[in-house]
C-alpha cells in the first residue's frame, strides 16, 4: 500500500529558531494535508495544499506542494514554546476516500 | 457546536473482555473514520464509513468491527479485545469528497485504551 515518510522523526530546537520537516511517499498523492497534534489532544489541520508547486502559509507556517507530487515540505518560522507537539503528513490519491498519514514530526522547543 | 466527540476518553480492559467506543459528530459530515495511533507508527486506519449503513475496511480493520447506523455516530467494537489492541484511538469525520474543504477530517480528542 501507500506509504509517507516523514522526517525527521524529532526535532529539538531553541526557541527562535527555524525548523523544517518533509514528506516523501510512494506514489503521487494529488492532496497533500499537515496536521499539529498537542498533547492529549486529536490533529488539527494546519495547511491544505491541492496543486502541485502550491505553496501555501498560515502565519509563522508554510507548506509546500512538491512538483513531482510524491513530496511535501512544512517549514516553522521563529518557533515559540506553544509550536510544541507533533506534526503530521497525509496525503489522499485523486479519488481516494481515505488519507494515509506520515509517522510523524516531535517537535521540542527549549526556551 | 462540539465537533467529534468520544467517549470513553480512558478505559482499562482485561484480554477477551469486549467494548464498544462511541464517535458522535454534529456538524453533518459524510465520512466518519476511525484511527488508532502507536508510538512511531503515526496514525493507521481501522475502519471508515462514506455514509450511514456503510462501512469499509482500512489498514488495520483486524479485530475491530464498526457500524454506523445513524449518519451522526460511528462505533468501533472490540469482541475479544488483545493487548495489542492497547493505542490510542482517534475519531474523525469529514464532509464528502468533491464538496469544497471535503478533504479536511476533523478529529476528536481520543480514547486511551489498556488492555492487560
Amino acid at each position: 500500500g501507500q506509504q509517507l515518510n516523514q522526517s525527521p522523526q524529532s526535532m529539538f530546537i531553541q526557541e527562535g529558531e527555524d525548523v523544517s520537516m518533509n514528506c516523501t511517499s510512494s506514489s503521487i498523492f494529488n492532496t497533500w494535508l499537515w496536521y499539529k497534534q498537542e498533547p492529549g489532544e486529536g490533529p488539527v489541520l494546519l495547511i491544505a495544499l491541492y496543486k502541485a508547486g502550491e505553496l501555501t502559509s498560515n502565519g509563522r507556517l508554510t507548506a509546500q506542494f512538491g512538483i513531482t507530487r510524491k513530496d511535501s515540505f512544512l517549514n516553522i518560522s521563529a518557533s515559540i514554546p506553544s509550536d510544541v507537539g507533533i506534526y503530521f503528513c497525509a496525503g489522499r490519491d485523486q479519488g481516494a476516500q481515505k488519507l494515509v498519514f506520515g509517522q510523524g514530526t516531535r517537535l521540542t522547543i527549549n526556551p | 457546536n462540539a465537533g467529534v466527540t468520544q467517549t470513553p476518553k480512558f478505559r482499562v480492559l482485561k484480554t477477551g473482555q469486549s467494548m464498544t467506543l462511541l464517535c458522535a459528530q454534529d456538524m453533518n459530515h459524510e465520512y466518519m473514520y476511525w484511527y488508532r495511533q502507536d508510538p512511531g507508527m503515526g496514525l493507521r486506519l481501522i475502519h471508515y464509513s462514506v455514509g450511514e449503513g456503510t462501512t469499509a475496511k482500512g489498514e488495520v480493520p483486524d479485530g475491530y468491527n464498526v457500524s454506523r447506523l445513524k449518519k451522526q455516530n460511528f462505533l468501533l467494537g472490540l469482541e475479544s479485545a488483545a493487548p495489542s489492541q492497547t493505542s490510542v484511538y482517534f475519531c474523525a469525520s469529514s464532509s464528502a469528497l468533491g464538496l469544497a474543504g471535503g478533504e479536511t477530517q476533523y478529529f476528536g480528542p481520543g480514547t486511551r485504551l489498556l488492555v492487560l
